[in-house]
């Protein structure tokens, strides 16, 4: 139980497009999705917390308007990259708690972006 | 914002020698989790000390928490070339999310 996927698994896009992925938890409801990027063998920086139906909670230096997060449902989440650029090319990653037992993340598999 | 550390960076270690890896913050935790990642994959999460002092053990695994609930450890005794990976630490700070420290890095050569 407590798988959380991500798609697409790697994505390539030219600069300047949106590029949307989605994270679902497929067995069970998340109180709470996290997005998550991480470079190359480093760790992962918190972008943003999101709960179902609420805007989402971004940390210090990350950009609402460029990273738009959406917690549609219980299971769904999605983020956005608006206006992609090189620079935003990295690993994103999701997770989901289920707010029961030790409220642990549970990780998607992640996507790739590779913005040219 | 708070910050959780972690030592070593890179571990690189024979096969069946023992690795150990710190991970510190300067404010007090309400509870630290323990996460591994494999190359390639995502963090699967391994274990959570609540209480002050706490030692948990998972087979060849063994996690603490400092009595003032600043510091933990991960242990893993006669490394085995699965334990290939990098070993994050998640502190969780009171009312707050967890932040993940930098990760350790192991290599396990045969």
């Amino acid at each position: 139980g407590a798988v959380v996927s991500q798609h697409p698994s790697w994505v390539i896009c030219k600069s300047g497009t949106s590029v949307k992925i989605e994270c679902r938890s497929l067995d069970f409801q998340a109180t709470t999705m996290f997005w998550y990027r991480q470079f190359p063998k480093q760790s992962l920086m918190l972008m943003a917390t999101s709960n179902e139906g609420s805007k989402a909670t971004y940390e210090q230096g990350v950009e609402k308007d460029k990273f738009l997060i959406n917690h549609a449902s219980l299971t769904l989440s999605t983020l956005t990259v608006t206006s992609a650029h090189p620079e935003d090319s990295s690993f994103y990653i999701c997770s989901a708690q289920n707010g029961r037992g030790y409220n642990e993340q549970f990780f998607g598999p992640g996507t790739r972006l590779t913005v040219l | 914002g708070q910050q959780v550390m972690q030592i070593p960076q890179y571990q690189h270690v024979q096969e069946g020698e023992d690795f150990t890896t710190y991970c510190n913050s300067s404010t007090t935790l309400s509870n630290i989790q323990w996460y591994k990642q494999r190359p390639g994959g995502h963090p699967v999460f391994l274990i959570q000390l609540v209480k002050s002092g706490e030692v948990k053990k998972q087979k060849r695994l063994t996690f603490q928490f400092g009595e003032a609930k600043k510091n933990s450890s991960l242990h893993i005794t006669a490394t085995q070339t699965t334990d290939v990976g990098t070993y994050f630490c998640a502190g969780e700070f009171y009312g707050q999310n967890f932040v993940f420290g930098p990760g350790t890095r192991l290599s396990v050569l045969p």
